[in-house]
């Protein structure tokens, strides 16, 4: 009964391939996201959906490209992955998009980049 | 540069002494988050202070807000082993409220 779960939890590849990264919740929520946490631990919003639709788009390059297909899915695909995509990326929830509610996050897919 | 920033970076403590770090931003808020990461974990939320506040608590943790200096301590008290973390304080802010920024985090090491 996870809340919010993502697949896989790590993930391997070399620079110039295609990779997508999965994310469910089962809270009921409206809002999804993702984040880059790098390896200095700081942690950043890339993209925000609520009720499947785009409200953050912070500076991402366009290879990234987030897909909401419902409200309980919001899945990251990148394109030529580069050397600097090597991160953790948290995907998180919450109950609504104005920022009074806490947010519930992933374990996290650790991206490696060789 | 970060909204959030902790302060220590890093501490660490003997179990069932007191942990407080302190978190300062730059902007008006609508409020500012607590968080906790445990290693190779996801983040989970501890408190959520509104502006209009200026203490919460939630069992051993206490939070303060002071708007006025744009900062904010989150207290653990007699801490413990499974305290070990690091912790994160994040902002949301203007119109787009639901965008968390997060500090840098204080990385805490409770010795038993």
């Amino acid at each position: 009964d996870t809340a919010v779960s993502q697949t896989p939890k790590y993930l391997v590849t070399q620079m110039g391939n295609d990779k997508s990264i999965k994310c469910e919740q089962n809270l009921g929520h409206d809002t999804m996201y993702w984040y880059k946490q790098d390896s200095k631990k700081f942690l950043k919003i890339m993209f925000s959906y609520n009720n499947k639709e785009l409200i953050i788009n912070e500076t991402v390059p366009n290879r990234f490209s987030p897909k909401s297909p419902d409200k309980a899915h919001l899945n990251l695909h990148i394109n030529s992955l580069e050397l600097g995509d090597s991160a953790v990326y948290f995907c998180a929830s919450s109950q609504e998009s104005s920022g009074r509610s806490e947010q519930y996050f992933g374990p996290g897919t650790r991206l490696t980049v060789t | 540069s970060q909204q959030g920033e902790e302060d220590p970076q890093a501490l660490s403590i003997q179990e069932g002494e007191n942990a407080t770090m302190n978190c300062s931003y730059k902007t008006s808020i609508n409020n500012l988050q607590w968080y906790r990461q445990n290693s190779g974990r996801g983040l989970v939320h501890l408190i959520l202070i509104r502006s209009n506040e200026r203490e919460k608590h939630s069992g051993r943790l206490r939070v303060t807000l002071d708007t006025s200096k744009k900062s904010s301590s989150l207290l653990i008290t007699a801490s413990r082993a499974a305290d070990t973390a690091s912790y994160f304080c994040a902002t949301a802010a203007g119109a787009a409220g639901n965008k968390l920024t997060f500090g840098g985090g204080t990385r805490v090491l409770v010795k038993p």
